[in-house]
């Protein structure tokens, strides 16, 4: 298994600019989910959802559309870009239940200029 | 109000020390999770525990759920432990994390 893949790893945008970051994962994880982490703040939920064709905002949603039409993918859009999104974005994934551990990508360290 | 506050914010051990760090909350959960970030950004999933203890390794996990307080302890800490160490729990479809503990280990 891969696990969760994040890409890109590194992006810079102009300001206005918008751009989709990839999450896919191959553990067939109902849950996937969307963070941004600031300097001197925790993780941060933007968008999650509990399966295909569910989606539901977080605490920091605005900006930032997702969708899930499969189990596998639930990319982040961003839709005009802006200087206060510069941050680090994680994706994860977990099965349904109290239980069950969070599983993260890799991490897109993103800048907006 | 969810909220999950983690001490101290900045560490510093030297190599052999016994490491602790807290995590408090502030509303009745059923489990919670300790994660550590490397310092390259990636983050695991260390423990996932809902009573008593857990140990893998040199890393024990403690929680007391009525008083709402859990302990990650690392003996004989190596400079190879040095991350932010993060304690989260989940409720509602979320997950609610702590700001992190920066543990570095010296030589």
């Amino acid at each position: 298994n891969a696990g969760v893949t994040q890409t890109p790893k590194f992006q810079v945008l102009k300001t206005g600019q918008s751009m989709t970051l990839q999450c896919a994962q191959d553990m067939n994880h109902e849950y996937m989910s969307w963070y941004r982490q600031d300097p001197g703040m925790g993780l941060r939920l933007i968008h999650y959802s509990v399966g295909a064709g569910i989606t539901d905002q977080g605490e920091v949603p605005n900006g930032y559309n997702v969708s899930r039409s499969t189990t596998e993918d639930f990319p982040l859009r961003l839709l005009s870009a802006a200087p206060s999104q510069t941050s680090v974005y994680f994706c994860a994934s977990r099965r349904r239940g109290a239980g069950e551990k969070l599983f993260f990508g890799s991490g897109t360290q993103l800048s907006v200029l | 109000k969810n909220e999950v506050e983690q001490s101290p914010q900045n560490l510093t051990a030297q190599e052999g020390e016994f490491i602790t760090i807290n995590c408090s909350y502030s509303v009745g959960i059923s489990a919670l999770h300790w994660l550590q970030q490397h310092p390259g950004g990636g983050i695991v999933s260390l423990f996932m525990l809902s009573s008593g203890k857990k140990k893998h390794g040199r890393l024990i996990a403690t929680i007391n759920i009525q008083e709402k307080h859990s302990s990650l302890h690392i003996t004989a800490s190596h400079p190879r432990d040095s991350a932010v160490y993060i304690c989260a729990y989940f409720t509602g479809n979320q997950f609610y994390f702590g700001t992190g503990t920066s543990l570095t280990v010296i030589p």
